[in-house]
């Protein structure tokens, strides 16, 4: 079976300090992806990357990064110099096929 | 480009009463499709699944039923709503073979059972 943990119910940061979202994952599988989502307050759903299990390397994209460590199996997601246009809920989810196990979610609050 | 339609964006509708929400994908052939659940404050459960007309997989043994007439529609059904089925439904699609994992969410459809 396959389970994603996030941790954090809610953060909640003033503009400009950065903010780590953690997300712990559970699978049997050898290979697999993981993905984070956000979800701002109009409801959609925006895929943000996807990472599969054999590529270890961090990404970066503007203010985003992930870092992916298969030996604690944590995909965790950092938004740096963060603004209130991130505020939203992320979700950080696990896939070996089709399917798609996501986590609770956290949500971000990033005040002026 | 690809987009994805559902409707209608809110609905409000009495316990008992019949559903029917509509999700339609354009600028892509054959792609997976999926229906979610979300409940108010919490995370996306999959409520079915579909690689083609006619295939659908149910992940959750429930009141509601899914359809696959054409390639590119995919229909949420219910003949009798209960207040539990109260939500926020996203339907996705995904590409196969390129990208089978990534999912691309539409715009979701707020339902209140009353």
């Amino acid at each position: 079976a396959q389970k994603v943990t996030q941790a954090q119910t809610e953060i909640s940061v003033v503009e400009k300090e950065d903010v780590t979202l953690d997300c712990v994952y559970e699978t049997r599988d050898t290979t697999y992806y993981l993905f984070w989502y956000k979800q701002p307050p109009s409801g959609e759903l925006v895929f943000l990357i996807r990472r599969n299990s054999f590529d270890e390397q961090n990404e970066i994209s503007g203010r985003y990064s992930w870092n992916f460590q298969k030996s604690t199996s944590s995909f965790n997601f950092t938004i740096t110099a963060s603004q209130v246009v991130d505020s939203a809920v992320y979700f950080c989810a696990l896939s070996n096929d089709y399917k798609l196990s996501f986590g609770a979610g956290t949500t971000v609050t990033v005040r002026a | 480009s690809q987009t994805i339609h559902q409707w209608p964006a809110t609905l409000v509708q009495p316990v008992g009463s019949p559903l029917s929400l509509e999700c339609t994908v354009e600028g892509t052939s054959n792609p997976n499709l999926y229906w979610y659940r979300q409940a108010a404050g919490r995370g996306l459960q999959l409520l079915f699944y579909s690689v083609g007309i006619g295939q659908i997989s149910s992940e959750v043994p429930q009141n509601l039923s899914a359809s696959r007439p054409q390639d590119r529609q995919f229909i949420l059904s219910s003949k009798k709503l209960l207040l539990s089925d109260s939500g926020f439904y996203l339907c996705a699609w995904s590409v196969r073979p390129l990208n089978p994992y990534e999912q691309y969410f539409g715009p979701g459809t707020r339902l209140t059972v009353t």
